[in-house]
């Protein structure tokens, strides 16, 4: 059974960068077939995509992010990563990472998400 | 660029059904959408995708009360015999250029 883990800090200061960490079991991230997206979802709102990567290095990001949002793969360890730069109190939420089918484009699998606060 | 719009509640009472709905903007009848359910206070699971035909594939282990169904630029989640523990957000989820991943805004389910 695939399974999602997100890792990171709980607690960013504004202005600086927000980093975490998707560790994937019971799956490759190198499966040809699949995306692998970061999305995030602010205290009382819905889902955001923040962006996708492939495991050969393509990636997509939200063009309302995309000036700040890095997204990079270790395959070797089997792990996804999302660095935000220049956080603000609007980018506090639940920090999802899940998969995304290429043929269709469903996320069929989510992590269980992990929570960042900005404050100072 | 393609938007799912969702009303943003529902309620049935237990043992009913229920039909949620998913539309497309106009011009995107053609595209399939994924549901997703969000239990309180937990991440969203994947429950099925559902075609512009109407047909439907669910994720492993998803009960056979949760089906899907089409009609034009509508996509729907039917779930039947309601139980307590469907009380959940249920959102709507496609894509648009760039592979972006998009949502709809979800709809509060409330079993009476």
């Amino acid at each position: 059974q695939l399974q999602l883990q997100e890792s990171g800090p709980g607690l960013v200061k504004p202005s600086e960068t927000l980093s975490l960490t998707c560790s994937v079991s019971g799956g490759s991230i190198s499966i040809s077939t699949y995306y692998w997206a970061w999305i995030r979802q602010s205290p009382g709102k819905g889902l955001e995509w923040i962006g996708s990567l492939h495991h050969r290095g393509s990636t997509y990001y939200n063009p309302s992010l995309k000036s700040r949002v890095s997204i990079s793969v270790d395959t070797s360890n089997n792990q996804l990563s999302l660095r935000l730069r220049s956080v603000t109190a609007a980018d506090t939420a639940l920090y999802y990472c899940a998969r995304v089918r290429i043929n269709d484009y469903a996320v069929d699998y989510w992590g269980q998400g992990t929570p960042v606060t900005v404050s100072s | 660029q393609v938007v799912l719009t969702q009303s943003p509640s529902a309620s049935a009472s237990l043992g009913a059904s229920v039909k949620l709905t998913c539309t497309l903007t106009s011009g995107h009848n053609s595209y399939a959408i994924a549901w997703h359910q969000q239990l309180p206070e937990k991440g969203p699971r994947y429950l099925m995708k559902v075609t512009s035909d109407g047909s439907h594939s669910k994720g492993d282990g998803i009960p056979d009360r949760f089906s899907g169904s089409s009609s034009g630029a509508e996509r729907y989640l039917t779930i039947s015999s309601l139980q307590s523990e469907d009380e959940a957000d249920y959102y709507c989820q496609t894509w648009g250029t760039g592979v972006q991943v998009i949502f709809g805004g979800g709809t509060k389910l409330t079993v009476l």
